[in-house]
């Protein structure tokens, strides 16, 4: 079935290292996007690429870092500069290049020890 | 700014019915996305409104009030299974999502 598959679902990393969260999707959609969510507050958008080869920064890409070599795939690095990454990510994706209903991913929770 | 408003929680009964309010102010409009999500879980796309009007899907309807910036989501015959948060987003004239910060709903048999 079509979708979009983030991994790992859970991951915990110690301060200072760099982790890379997968973001996969089969449903030959241009545009996507990531985003972080915390207790209490909106969806936050990090990075997101309507074409390959290209990617803007959303409202909080400091500490983050994207790439989109493939239509499929769009994996986010949370960097060591990010001072407060324990959150839940979400990868989503629309068909066109922009506006539309998002396909989420079922998220990645990332937990800094 | 740009600026979404919902309720933190509300409460309600199973089989009644609750309506999920949502205030906007955005750069432009292009549309009002309701999600919903379970916790610890993706949003599911509920439902979209780019017209004034009122929107019927099944259980689950819509209502969008462009002139006031307002929408709201309605939930007749309530079941368990629709204790979650709902999420409402409005896609500014960039075509960018502003979200709220959800309203968790729970209900009680």
């Amino acid at each position: 079935d079509g979708g979009i598959t983030q991994s790992p679902k859970y991951l915990f990393r110690k301060e200072g290292q760099n982790v890379t969260l997968s973001c996969e999707q089969n449903l030959n959609h241009d545009a996507m996007y990531w985003y972080r969510q915390d207790p209490g507050q909106g969806l936050r958008l990090i990075y997101y690429s309507q074409i390959v080869n290209d990617f803007q920064k959303g409202d909080i890409a400091e500490g983050y870092s994207v790439s989109r070599e493939k239509k499929e795939s769009f994996p986010l690095t949370v960097t060591s500069a990010q001072k407060n990454p324990t959150a839940f990510y979400l990868c989503a994706s629309i068909p066109g290049g922009h506006g539309g209903e998002l396909f989420f991913g079922e998220g990645s929770r990332l937990t800094v020890l | 700014g740009q600026n979404i408003d919902q309720p933190t929680e509300m409460t309600a009964t199973e089989g009644a019915i609750v309506q999920i309010n949502c205030t906007y102010q955005t750069s432009g409009f292009n549309g009002l996305f309701w999600y919903q999500q379970h916790a610890g879980e993706a949003p599911t796309f509920l439902s979209y409104n780019v017209l004034d009007g009122l929107e019927e899907k099944g259980r689950f309807s819509s209502f969008l009030s462009r002139s006031k910036g307002y929408s709201y989501l309605l939930l007749k015959e309530l079941q368990m299974k629709d204790s979650a948060s709902y999420l409402c987003a409005a896609m500014d004239s960039n075509y960018q999502l502003i979200w709220g910060a959800g309203t968790k709903l729970i209900i009680k048999p």
